[in-house]
């Protein structure tokens, strides 16, 4: 199976801050990385696919980079409304993997 | 408007066995892969199968194989999990995804809970 490693775990940051959280495949999975945003108690939400694909709606201080390995996901200038938990996941193959995750808080 | 909406989770005795099934509505359910996901509460996401639109491809995570059948019914615009031999481990929401060509999962449905208790 793929294992995906997202760090930091946590990050504490402050509204107008740029954020990276990074996603690292145990092996190559080409370009086949989604970013995800979760609030707390709520859906999934389809951020970012195909590693730099930005989603209708979402808003363009959201952007991923990345392929074979290592990936990124950037957020300039953050916003009340992001503090959330990210989650990468790999879609290159089965089973399909996700990162624990990266709890993003208020500092 | 894209619809998915999860039913039949519930409270199952350890050993036991539950439905699952997701309505979709608002595009053209027989042209897209399907997938179930869980959380456990307080936990991340897990992957636990898709099913390709013409129901021929299935694959499954690894904590769930040979427990658990996903399947479809284009003609009813539905998909199911069923779950068998559950665990307190299979507690969880679940959740059916779309899963367009780039292999995103790009609409969720709510969820729906499923607590493995005696």
């Amino acid at each position: 199976d793929t294992q995906m490693t997202q760090s930091p775990s946590s990050l504490s940051a402050s509204v107008g801050d740029r954020v990276t959280i990074t996603c690292r495949a145990s092996q190559s999975i080409s370009s086949y990385l989604n970013w995800y945003q979760q609030k707390r108690g709520k859906v999934p939400n389809l951020l970012i696919s195909a590693a730099s694909s930005l989603q209708s709606g979402v808003p363009s201080r959201f952007s991923g980079s990345g392929s074979g390995t290592d990936f990124t996901l950037t957020i300039n200038s953050l916003q009340p409304d992001d503090f959330a938990t990210y989650y990468c996941q790999q879609s290159y193959n089965t089973p399909y993997t996700f990162g624990q995750g990266t709890k993003l808080e208020i500092k | 408007q894209v619809q998915l909406v999860e039913s039949g989770g519930g409270l199952v005795k350890p050993g036991g066995s539950l439905r699952l099934s997701c309505a979709a509505s608002g595009f053209t359910f027989s042209d897209y892969y399907m997938d179930w996901i869980r959380q456990a509460p307080g936990k991340g996401l897990e992957w636990v199968s898709y099913i390709s639109n013409d129901g021929n491809s299935i694959y499954y995570g690894d904590s769930v194989k040979g427990r658990f059948t996903i399947s479809r019914d284009n003609a009813k615009n539905s998909l199911y999990l069923q779950m068998n031999s559950l665990t307190a481990e299979d507690t969880a929401v679940y959740f059916c995804a779309r899963e367009p060509r780039d292999r995103s999962l790009d609409y969720w449905g709510q969820g729906t809970l499923v607590t493995v208790s005696s």
